[in-house]
C-alpha cells in the first residue's frame, strides 16, 4: 500500500521561499512519478507541476514557471516542491500525488500542507 | 493549455437521486480523462480514470463516459457519503488542467 506522507504547515512571509517534502512508502518511486497541486482559500484544484524520478525531469504550468522547483531524491524516497517569491496569493494547501502516467490519474494523494503567507 | 470546462457548477440532490455531471475539453484528448471527489480539509480521491474505468475500491454508483470532448461522470444513486465537490482533469497534455469543479449538495 502506498503512503504519501507530506511535511507540516508552514507560515512565512511574503517574497520568501518554501519547500514541502513528500516522502513516499510502499512501492518504488522508480516506477513512477510525483505531482504537486494546490488548493487556494474558495479555489479550485491547480496542477503545478511534476516529476518521474527515474527520468530526472520535471515539467511545469506555464504561470509558475521560473518560480517552483521540483525534484526528487530516490535514496529516501521522497519529492520535493519549493516555491519562491511567494505573495498572499500563494496561501494554499499544496498536494503531492503518485503519477503513474497519463492513462491513469493521481491515484494516492499526500495529507496535504497548508502554506500561509503572511506579513 | 487545454480548457476543462464542467456542468453544472453545483447542484441540490436527494439521496438516491440520479446525478450526472459533465466535462467538456477545449480540443479532443482521447480518453486521458479522470474524475476526482473532494471532502473539506481531505485529500482528493481518483474515482474514474481514463474516462470509464472504475478506480479499485470505488463504489459500482459511480461511472464514466465519454471520449474527445465530452464526459460524464454518473452518480446512480447518490448517498449522504457523496456529498462533496467533483472535479475532471485531463492528461492529455501538460498542463494537467482541472475542471473548475461541481459542487454536489444536499437538497
Amino acid at each position: 500500500q502506498v503512503q504519501l506522507v507530506q511535511s507540516g504547515a508552514e507560515v512565512t512571509k511574503p517574497g520568501s521561499s518554501v519547500k514541502v517534502s513528500c516522502k513516499a512508502s510502499g512501492g518504488n518511486i522508480n516506477t513512477y512519478g510525483f505531482s504537486w497541486v494546490r488548493q487556494a482559500p474558495g479555489q479550485g484544484l491547480e496542477w503545478m507541476g511534476g516529476i518521474t524520478p527515474i527520468l530526472g525531469t520535471a515539467t511545469y504550468a506555464q504561470r509558475f514557471q521560473g518560480r517552483v522547483t521540483i525534484t526528487a531524491d530516490e535514496s529516501t524516497s521522497t519529492a520535493y516542491m519549493e516555491l519562491n517569491s511567494l505573495t498572499s496569493d500563494d496561501t494554499a494547501v499544496y498536494y503531492c500525488a503518485r503519477d503513474e502516467g497519463t492513462d491513469r490519474g493521481f491515484d494516492y494523494w499526500g495529507q496535504g500542507t497548508l502554506v500561509t503567507v503572511s506579513s | 493549455d487545454i480548457q476543462m470546462t464542467q456542468s453544472p457548477s453545483s447542484l441540490s440532490a436527494s439521496v438516491g437521486d440520479r446525478v450526472t455531471i459533465t466535462c467538456r475539453a477545449s480540443q479532443s484528448i482521447s480518453t486521458y480523462l479522470h474524475w476526482y471527489q473532494h471532502k473539506p480539509g481531505k485529500a482528493p480521491k481518483l474515482l474514474i480514470y481514463g474516462a470509464s474505468s472504475l478506480q479499485s475500491g470505488v463504489p459500482s454508483r459511480f461511472s464514466g463516459s465519454g471520449s474527445g470532448t465530452d464526459f460524464t461522470l454518473t452518480i446512480s444513486s447518490l448517498q449522504p457519503e457523496d456529498f462533496a465537490i467533483y472535479y475532471c482533469q485531463q492528461s492529455y497534455r501538460t498542463p494537467r488542467t482541472f475542471g473548475q469543479g461541481t459542487k454536489v449538495e444536499i437538497k
